[in-house]
């Protein structure tokens, strides 16, 4: 069984550019979900989608935004970069309303 | 504003110690409660999950959680620690009906010296 995987595992940017993240669901997983972990703190959810539809969204600017595709995979775009957006990015994938699980992230630094 | 809360930022403790990490939080309502864990280098790990049923619960590697609706809290136990049981732990809820949009504490650093 081929668990949840984010790519790239770490990105540099710099104030005002976009960058897009991706994620693959564990098989047999329809609901994708967003988190981002600033240093020392829990991670905070971002949205999550359900058969290509955002199914909730937690306190982030439209800046944020996301999208799922057929196959269940996801991205998670953010636009006009600011300091405060480094973090992990996490991604969630789980099955109706089952346990989610978690890929390893992607590590984001703007400077 | 609603929140989770974890009492403990870090906890320090020998082998063979008893823990106890805590955690509460203000929502009313059913909610589902999670605890997860983060060993050094790898992914977020379910450790136990509680939804509905007997408020006691046992999860992975050992570890229990009590469900206490009254004082809206679901504390983390283990009898004795092992050293391999050194990581990051995430108390999360659940507040919503249906799929699952965590909110998470802000975690427990456990270091346990052998």
């Amino acid at each position: 069984e081929t668990g949840v995987t984010q790519s790239p595992t770490h990105l540099i940017k710099t104030r005002g550019q976009q960058v897009t993240l991706r994620c693959s669901s564990q098989s047999g997983h329809n609901t994708v979900s967003w988190y981002q972990q600033a240093l020392g703190q829990g991670p905070q959810f971002i949205f999550q989608y359900y058969r290509e539809e955002e199914n909730g969204r937690g306190n982030f600017p439209p800046r944020f935004s996301g999208l799922q595709f057929p196959n269940y995979s996801s991205e998670l775009n953010v636009n006009a970069l600011e300091l405060d957006d480094s973090a992990l990015y996490l991604c969630a994938s789980s099955r109706d309303n089952q346990p989610q699980h978690f890929g390893d992230g992607t590590r984001l630094s703007i400077l | 504003a609603q929140s989770v809360s974890q009492h403990n930022h870090h906890v320090i403790l020998s082998e063979a110690a008893s823990l106890e990490l805590g955690c509460n939080y203000s929502y009313g309502g059913t909610v589902n409660l999670f605890w997860y864990v983060q060993y050094p280098g790898q992914h977020l790990q379910l450790l136990l999950k509680y939804f509905s049923g007997d408020p006691l619960v046992k999860g992975i590697k050992g570890f229990e959680a009590e469900f206490i609706k009254s004082k809206f809290s679901f504390n983390l136990r283990k009898p004795s620690v092992q050293w391999s049981d050194t990581a990051e732990y995430f108390c999360a809820v659940n507040p919503f009906q249906g799929a699952q949009k965590l909110v998470f504490g802000q975690g427990t650093r456990l270091t346990i010296n052998p």
